[in-house]
């Protein structure tokens, strides 16, 4: 079974900070993928970043990054200079087994 | 290209009575997903179907819910009788991949909030 871990449920921050989200999950498949989706008020998710787990290399994309790190099995996401449209709550999830599951979420707002 | 479809986005129903909800996933996918999401929780899978097939339905009440997709395109999921606690978003979800290939990719439709009184 997959089990996905989101340990913070809201953060708060000042418009400019770094914002980083954890993520822990578990599963028994050597072939997975991990991803981020992002679901503003509108409701609908938002496909952020997508990782599978034969590549632990961490990677910037604009104001996006993650660290990924297989031993810990952590997915961590950070956003930089956070904005206000950045307001949401963010998903972790683990593709396995033909199934997308899902963490708790963490809500975060950002403060003008 | 149009992205997921999903209607109603909102219904209001009183409880014990039925009501359904209709996707109509990205042209082309031949996966298709029904999650449920609960107020300040992730969603859920109930069903996953691959063209008319509900390859995965272990998570779906059968008691009271039911899902079909005839013809492999767009899908119903059903409810019937309602209870207070089905309250939640109803999201439909597809994806390009399935047997064979499998990235996880899925591209989801802004769903059908349903209250139940």
């Amino acid at each position: 079974a997959q089990k996905v871990t989101q340990a913070q449920t809201e953060i708060s921050v000042v418009e400019k900070e770094d914002v980083t989200l954890d993520c822990v999950y578990e599963t028994r498949d050597t072939t997975y993928y991990l991803f981020w989706y992002k679901q503003p008020p509108s409701g609908e998710l938002v496909f952020l970043i997508r990782r599978n787990s034969f590549d632990e290399q961490n990677e910037i994309s604009g104001r996006y990054s993650w660290n990924f790190q297989k031993s810990t099995s952590s997915f961590n996401f950070t956003i930089t200079a956070s904005q206000v449209v950045d307001s949401a709550v963010y998903f972790c999830a683990l593709w396995a087994d033909y199934k997308l599951s899902f963490g708790a979420g963490t809500t975060v707002t950002v403060r003008a | 290209e149009a992205g997921v479809v999903q209607s109603p986005r909102y219904k209001i129903i009183e409880k014990k009575q039925p009501v359904a909800f209709w996707c109509n996933p990205i042209s082309g996918h031949n996966t298709l997903y029904w999650y449920l999401q609960n107020l300040g929780q992730g969603p859920e899978l109930l069903i996953r179907y691959e063209n008319e097939e509900a390859v995965d339905d272990s998570q779906l009440p059968k008691d009271r819910f039911s899902a079909e997709r005839l013809k492999g395109v767009d899908s119903t999921l059903k409810i019937q009788p309602a209870e207070l606690g089905d309250s939640a978003v109803y999201l439909c979800a597809s994806s390009i991949d399935g047997r064979g290939l499998n990235t996880g990719e899925l591209f989801f439709g802004e769903g059908s909030r349903l209250t139940v009184l």
